[in-house]
């Protein structure tokens, strides 16, 4: 099985600030790499797939980049609206899993 | 619209059998791949199945496999999870979501229900 690993796992930033969340396969997937956000007691919402394409409604502050093994998820300003947990997730091939999780809370 | 609606959680004791259901709404149901997946409290999200939009190709996680069993019936715009067998380690809640493993995973969720092994 391809293990995803988050880091941080926790992170405190304050609104403008330019925020870095990697991923790490523990083998190549190629591009398939998909990033979402969480907030408490909501469903994930997908903001990133195919490690660079960004969802439909999603704001242009957020990016992803990466390919292999190694990815990040950039927001470029940190709003108010961004303080959640941020997921990646493999979906190269079965089982299909995610990362551990990054809380982005405000310092 | 997209919408999926989850139901059917609760609280069960170990070893018994719970079947959520999935019901969807504002796209055909058969046109997509559809997945549970799942969260324990305070955890990250867990991947527990996959059925293809005919229902002829599954797949799960090794921790349900042979417990837990996905299905579908697009005519009634549902899908299903019957969980079997269940441990204290599959509380959690357990959201439905639409799934395109080419293109756009987990495009849309449900709101989660959730489901409480415990005696």
């Amino acid at each position: 099985d391809i293990q995803m690993t988050q880091s941080p796992s926790t992170l405190s930033a304050s609104v403008g600030d330019r925020v870095t969340i990697t991923c790490r396969a523990s083998q190549s997937i190629s591009y398939w790499l998909a990033w979402f956000q969480q907030k408490p007691g909501k469903a994930p919402k997908l903001l990133l797939y195919k490690a660079s394409s960004l969802e439909s409604g999603v704001p242009s502050r957020f990016s992803g980049s990466g390919s292999g093994t190694e990815f990040t998820l950039t927001i470029s300003s940190l709003q108010p609206d961004d303080f959640a947990t941020y997921f990646c997730h493999n979906y190269d091939s079965y089982p299909i899993t995610f990362g551990g999780g990054t809380k982005v809370d405000i310092k | 619209e997209v919408q999926l609606v989850e139901s059917g959680g609760g609280l069960v004791q170990p070893g018994g059998s719970l079947r959520l259901s999935c019901t969807a709404s504002g796209f055909t149901l058969g046109g997509r791949w559809m997945s549970w997946v799942r969260q324990a409290p305070g955890k990250g999200l867990e991947w527990v199945a996959n059925i293809r939009q005919d229902g002829g190709e599954k797949h799960y996680v090794d921790s349900v496999k042979g417990r837990f069993t996905i299905s579908r019936d697009n005519a009634e715009n549902s899908l299903y999870l019957q969980m079997n067998s269940l441990r204290v380690e599959d509380t959690a809640v357990y959201f439905c979501a639409r799934y395109d493993g080419s293109h756009r995973p987990f495009d849309y969720w449900g709101q989660g229900t959730l489901v409480t092994v415990s005696s």
